[in-house]
């Protein structure tokens, strides 16, 4: 059964500060891997998509990158500002299923 | 476009009680899913529908039914409501062959008393 970890649950960090949140999951056999963002009481908006046979995916400040074989794909931040401030989630799509499978989520604070 | 719109946006229900919670998408997107979201626990999915007439479980299905008879809508009924079922429920859709373009509602925060 896949399994999605995102560590750490929050994180707070000053304004301007380069930041990487982190995602792992346990089964490489994945078809893509998407970062959301959710802001509180709303729904979630997708940031970037990562197909499996991709190793990075970039859209201004952010880039994520994802390595299969380990497991793992990271969320850079760079320049925060207090409108990041948000939950980040990552979700894999499972291969030859229609299924996304979340992590918990990192609350990130950024800091005036 | 409206996008993905659900409705109630707050419900509180008695254990035992039933109830529909109501999704609609006005961009033609084959498929639709339901998950739920609780603290700590990221969001689960509960039912999917690849199209009119077709939908299948998720990882959570247990207490909710589904049916899809239009494109534009994915109903998901609680038949006998309890505590458990307390969370904040997500409708979400997209294109069959692209996960590029997936829209999710704003959500619905069922409490059950």
């Amino acid at each position: 059964k896949q399994e999605v970890t995102q560590i750490p649950a929050a994180l707070s960090v000053p304004e301007g500060e380069n930041l990487v949140l982190n995602c792992s999951f346990t089964d490489s056999a994945i078809y893509n891997l998407q970062w959301f963002r959710q802001d509180p009481g709303k729904g979630l908006t997708s940031l970037l998509l990562i197909q499996s046979s991709q190793r990075e995916q970039t859209s201004g400040r952010l880039n994520a990158s994802l390595d299969k074989s380990s497991g793992r794909s990271t969320l850079y931040i760079a320049a925060s500002q207090p409108g990041d401030s948000a939950t980040y989630l990552c979700a894999v799509a499972l291969q030859g299923a229609q299924k996304l499978v979340f992590g918990q989520g990192t609350r990130l604070t950024i800091n005036p | 476009n409206a996008g993905v719109t659900q409705t109630p946006k707050f419900q509180v229900l008695k254990t035992g009680q039933s109830m529909t919670l109501q999704c609609a998408q006005d961009m033609n997107h084959e498929y639709m899913s339901w998950y739920r979201q609780d603290p700590g626990m990221g969001l689960r999915l509960i039912h999917y529908s690849v199209g009119a007439g077709i939908t299948d479980q998720g990882e959570v299905p247990n207490g909710y039914n589904v049916s899809r008879s239009t494109t534009e809508d994915f109903p998901l009924r609680l038949l006998s409501a309890a505590p458990s079922q307390t969370s904040v429920y997500f409708c979400a859709s997209r294109p069959l062959g692209s996960f590029y373009e997936q829209y999710f509602g704003p959500g619905t925060r069922l409490t059950v008393t």
